[in-house]
């Protein structure tokens, strides 16, 4: 099982260009989410989609466009990188968030120069 | 506002000891707490998820603990080795989000 795919592994951007991040998951899950990690903040949640056709903002949504294009996907685009945008990005999904487990991808790491 | 803590953020212990990792929540009203190993440069792996009316759930080693009314969960890991050695995380649904604790580096010592 793929469980939750991200692409792609690694990225480098110079300031101003944009570009998207893709998630997709093979679980059937209603719940998708985006995340940022970095040293000493832990993992921030950027934006989330509780079902198919909404997404709501997180705690750092600043910055970021989300698009839930169906159940499977769910990406994450920057406009216009800033060099504070340098991070490491999960995707994650889950069933009932009263009742199951979050699965995440194995991350997008991203320079921004 | 649902804040959830980690203390302490590093821990080293020697090879075959028994230890505790703390996870503390200030808001009572959740569903269920996950617990999530992440190792150096990789994603988080799910390693127990334990409801609200469960006061404990095991995996092999390990064993988590809840107590919703005090706000803590634990996680016991038993005779420890060292490829237990990454990052432990906890976290907690609040409304459609899930809220992480910031982690515990753990080193075991060969």
């Amino acid at each position: 099982n793929a469980g939750v795919t991200q692409t792609p592994k690694f990225q480098v951007l110079k300031t101003g260009q944009s570009m998207t991040l893709q998630c997709a998951q093979d679980m059937n899950h209603n719940s998708m989410y985006w995340y940022r990690q970095d040293p000493g903040m832990g993992l921030r949640l950027i934006y989330y989609s509780a079902s198919e056709g909404t997404t709501d903002k997180g705690e750092v949504p600043n910055g970021y466009n989300v698009s839930r294009l169906n159940k499977r996907e769910f990406s994450l685009r920057l406009e216009s990188a800033a060099p504070s945008q340098t991070s490491v990005y999960f995707c994650a999904s889950s069933g009932l968030v009263s009742r199951t487990p979050l699965h995440f991808g194995n991350g997008t790491r991203l320079t921004v120069t | 506002k649902q804040e959830v803590t980690q203390i302490p953020a590093a821990l080293s212990v020697p090879e075959g000891e028994n230890l505790v990792l703390n996870c503390s929540f200030t808001d009572s009203a959740i569903y269920n707490l996950q617990w999530f190993r992440q190792d150096p440069g990789k994603g988080l792996t799910s390693l127990l998820l334990i409801q609200s009316s469960q006061r404990e759930q095991t995996s092999g080693r390990l064993n988590a603990s809840l107590d919703k009314s005090s706000g803590r969960s634990t996680l016991y890991i038993a005779a420890s080795q060292p490829g237990d050695s990454a990052t432990y995380l906890c976290a907690v649904p609040r409304d459609d989000k899930i809220i992480f604790g910031k982690g515990t580096r753990l080193h075991i010592l060969p």
